[in-house]
C-alpha cells in the first residue's frame, strides 16, 4: 500500500511550547489529509480534515486556534499545537487520501506528544 | 464525536482458536473498514467492505458488511501470534474518499500462551 510518513514519531516539550507534527504522503499526491488523536485504550477521534490549498475543516469540540493545520503542497500536512499544555498529551496520527475509495486511506505511524 | 459499538471490548485466546468481533451503528454506513493497530503504530488496513451484504476474505480474516448497513463483524481462523493488538472497525457515509471514518471503539487480542 502506499506510505504516509509522519515527524516526528514522539516529542516531549515544556508547558506553554509549540510543536509541529509533519504529515507526509511519500509515493502519491493528497488533496484530503486528517488528523485524528488518540488517548491511551481509547479509540481514534478526528480533529480536523486539512485540504491542500485551502482552510482545514475542524470537529466540534476541537480548538482552531490551538491545533493549527496547514495543507501547503500535496503531500505535505502539519498540525501545530499551540500554547500546548499537558492535556494535550496525545498520540496524533494522521491519514491521507490516495484514491477516491474509503480503502485508499493510509495512516501515518503516529507522533506521541508528551507535555511536562 | 460519534463512535460506533464494538464487541467484545477484549478477548483473551489461545493460540489456533478462531476469533470473531461484530461493531453496530445507530446509523446506515455506505462503506466498512476494518483495521489492526499495533502498539504505537498507525492504523493499517485489513478489509474494505463497499457492498450490503458483501462478504470478504483476506487471508485467514474474514469481514461481512450487514444487510442493514448497520453492522459488520470480522472473523479470524486459526490465531497466531502477530495478531495480538487492537482491531478497529470505521464506517464512511460515502463511498468515494474525503469523506470522515468514524471509528468503533476497538477490540483488544491477546494470545495466552
Amino acid at each position: 500500500g502506499a506510505v504516509v510518513s509522519q515527524h516526528p514519531s514522539w516529542v516531549i516539550c515544556k508547558s506553554g511550547t509549540s510543536v509541529k507534527i509533519e504529515c507526509r504522503s511519500l509515493d502519491f499526491q493528497a488533496t484530503t489529509m486528517f488528523w485524528y488523536r488518540q488517548f491511551p485504550k481509547q479509540s481514534l477521534m478526528l480533529m480536523a480534515t486539512s485540504n491542500e490549498g485551502s482552510k482545514a475543516t475542524y470537529e466540534q469540540g476541537v480548538e482552531k486556534d490551538k491545533f493549527l493545520i496547514n495543507h501547503a503542497s500535496l503531500t505535505l500536512s502539519t498540525l501545530t499545537v499551540t500554547s500546548a499544555h499537558p492535556e494535550d498529551s496525545s498520540f496524533y496520527i494522521c491519514s491521507a487520501q490516495e484514491g477516491p475509495r474509503a480503502g485508499e486511506l493510509f495512516f501515518g505511524e503516529g507522533s506521541r506528544l508528551t507535555v511536562l | 464525536g460519534q463512535q460506533l459499538n464494538q464487541s467484545p471490548q477484549s478477548m483473551f485466546i489461545q493460540e489456533g482458536e478462531d476469533v470473531s468481533m461484530n461493531c453496530t451503528s445507530s446509523s446506515i454506513f455506505n462503506t466498512w473498514l476494518w483495521y489492526k493497530q499495533d502498539p504505537g503504530e498507525g492504523p493499517v488496513l485489513l478489509i474494505a467492505l463497499y457492498k450490503a451484504g458483501e462478504l470478504t476474505s483476506n487471508g485467514r480474516l474474514t469481514a461481512q458488511f450487514g444487510i442493514t448497513r448497520k453492522d459488520s463483524f470480522l472473523n479470524i481462523s486459526a490465531s497466531i501470534p502477530s495478531d495480538v493488538g487492537i482491531y478497529f472497525c470505521a464506517g464512511q457515509d460515502a463511498n468515494f474518499g474525503n469523506e470522515k471514518l468514524t471509528f468503533g471503539t476497538g477490540t483488544r487480542l491477546t494470545i495466552i500462551p
